[in-house]
């Protein structure tokens, strides 16, 4: 069972422009909300973390909005620049149990 | 300060092997969970210990087992390799467990290929 579904699978963007990726859960016990940036041959890095009691989170130019009632979160790249390319992953878990569920992540192409 | 260590980087083994990895946390870090990623896909939950104590388990079979040591850091073992063994082992630290903070931080992996 897939708890995580992450679209579009792949994305290609021009430079400068903004970059959505969009995610739903199913299990309402999820409570926090991490976005994963990887590099080829690399592990994930976090990016950047959301909990379900707030709707928009921001850090330079990543943005995080959050629908708690849709079980639905996305994150946007503005300004996007070729160094952004990279596979970007969202994932869930639960408080007190480090499991983390991943989508099946986004391959983004930022093009000059 | 070091982030999450792995080791070896690579790694080849024929099927019906047995293999074992190694993970070192960020220092101060009391948990440690393993990921198993196929090529093209998300890391998949393997195990996760805190305080060396096994704190969850994925739906992997019982060929999969790991370990933690008083210094925290981590082996994860499997047995009878297949060929569908193949794939990117991740580790990932954190502080602590209940109550957050949630925040994993991935090492950069070990790559294992099945022959």
């Amino acid at each position: 069972q897939q708890q995580v579904k992450q679209s579009p699978q792949s994305l290609i963007v021009q430079k400068g422009g903004i970059s959505i990726i969009n995610c739903a859960y199913e299990n309402t016990a999820f409570d926090y909300f991490p976005w994963y940036q990887q590099f080829p041959g690399k592990g994930p890095a976090l990016l950047i973390a959301i909990r379900p009691d707030v709707s928009e989170k921001k850090e330079g130019r990543f943005t995080i909005s959050f629908n708690k009632s849709a079980k639905q979160f996305s994150l946007h790249i503005m300004d996007s620049q070729p160094g952004d390319s990279a596979t970007y992953f969202c994932a869930a878990s639960k408080g007190g149990y480090q499991k983390v569920t991943f989508g099946t992540g986004t391959k983004l192409q930022v093009i000059p | 300060d070091a982030g999450v260590t792995q080791s070896p980087t690579h790694l080849i083994k024929t099927r019906g092997q047995q293999v074992t990895l190694r993970c070192s946390p960020i220092s101060g870090h009391k948990s440690v969970s393993w990921y198993q990623q196929v090529l093209g896909q998300g890391p998949q939950f393997i195990f996760q210990y805190y305080e060396k104590e096994e704190r969850g388990r994925g739906n992997f079979p019982d060929r999969f087992s790991a370990r933690q040591f008083p210094n925290y850091s981590s082996e994860l073992n499997v047995n009878a390799l297949l060929l569908g063994d193949s794939a990117l082992y991740l580790c990932a630290s954190s502080s602590g467990l209940a109550g957050g903070p949630y925040e994993q931080y991935f090492g950069p992996g070990t790559r294992l290929t099945v022959t």
